[in-house]
């Protein structure tokens, strides 16, 4: 089974729009740590926000917000107000206790376009 | 502190040549990865250092691949014998030791052509 899913594989939002990027995820541990990266087409991982599985609250990140629904193990990352510069693939990411936390588990990918 | 740097940015290659690549991590991580990322997927799990030693390596990481991380500075990726399946974005992280919420900072990575 895939640890992280992401059933979008392409995004179109005009700018100025909120967009939500969508990210389901499997685990049995209880506790667990959720990540959003951005790569343009530079190839840098770009980190964006962190929700841990025990945060009450939403993280939010300037205009990037985590809409973190636990029993449903969903983390949809929320962009706000869409600029140009924000054309790029997303990717959500896992971290687990397994190994001491130290690797991330990715999904495949949501490519976003920003149009004007 | 300029942050991950992976060098050579591109690498063309003739398969069953050797290539070789370098991560020089952020100074006071002692937690350093490599992922390999193909086209349309997310990055994949390959290794990782603490310090000098290395902790855990994924079943992707074939016998033709090697890293090492002398003196728990800088890092490299050896593949051996290239093949065209070998061909990818090799992305190197580090970070410090923590928990759940350790941010992993990532290099620019290196594209791996085998021709």
């Amino acid at each position: 089974a895939q640890k992280i899913t992401q059933t979008q594989p392409g995004m179109f939002v005009q700018e100025k729009e909120a967009v939500t990027l969508d990210c389901t995820y499997d685990t049995s541990d209880p506790s667990y740590g959720l990540f959003w990266y951005k790569q343009p087409s530079s190839g840098e991982m770009i980190f964006l926000i962190y929700q841990g599985s025990y945060d009450q609250q939403n993280a939010t990140e300037g205009r990037y917000s985590l809409n973190f629904q636990k029993a449903r193990k969903s983390a949809n990352l929320v962009i706000s107000a869409s600029q140009l510069g924000d054309s790029a693939m997303y990717f959500c990411a896992m971290r687990e206790p397994q190994s001491g936390y130290s690797t991330l588990t990715f999904g495949k990918g949501t490519m976003l376009l920003v149009s004007p | 502190d300029t942050g991950v740097s992976q060098n050579p940015r591109h690498k063309i290659t003739k398969r069953g040549q050797n290539v070789t690549f370098r991560c020089d991590p952020i100074s006071e991580h002692n937690r350093l990865y490599w992922y390999r990322q193909t086209l349309g997927q997310g990055p994949e799990f390959l290794t990782y250092f603490q310090n000098e030693a290395q902790l855990e390596k994924s079943r992707l990481l074939s016998d033709r691949f090697s890293a090492e991380r002398p003196k728990g500075s800088f890092s490299t990726l050896e593949i051996q014998r290239t093949e065209q399946g070998d061909s990818a974005m090799y992305l190197c992280a580090s970070s410090l030791q923590g928990g759940p919420n350790t941010e992993a900072f990532f290099g620019q990575g290196t594209r791996l052509t085998v021709v």
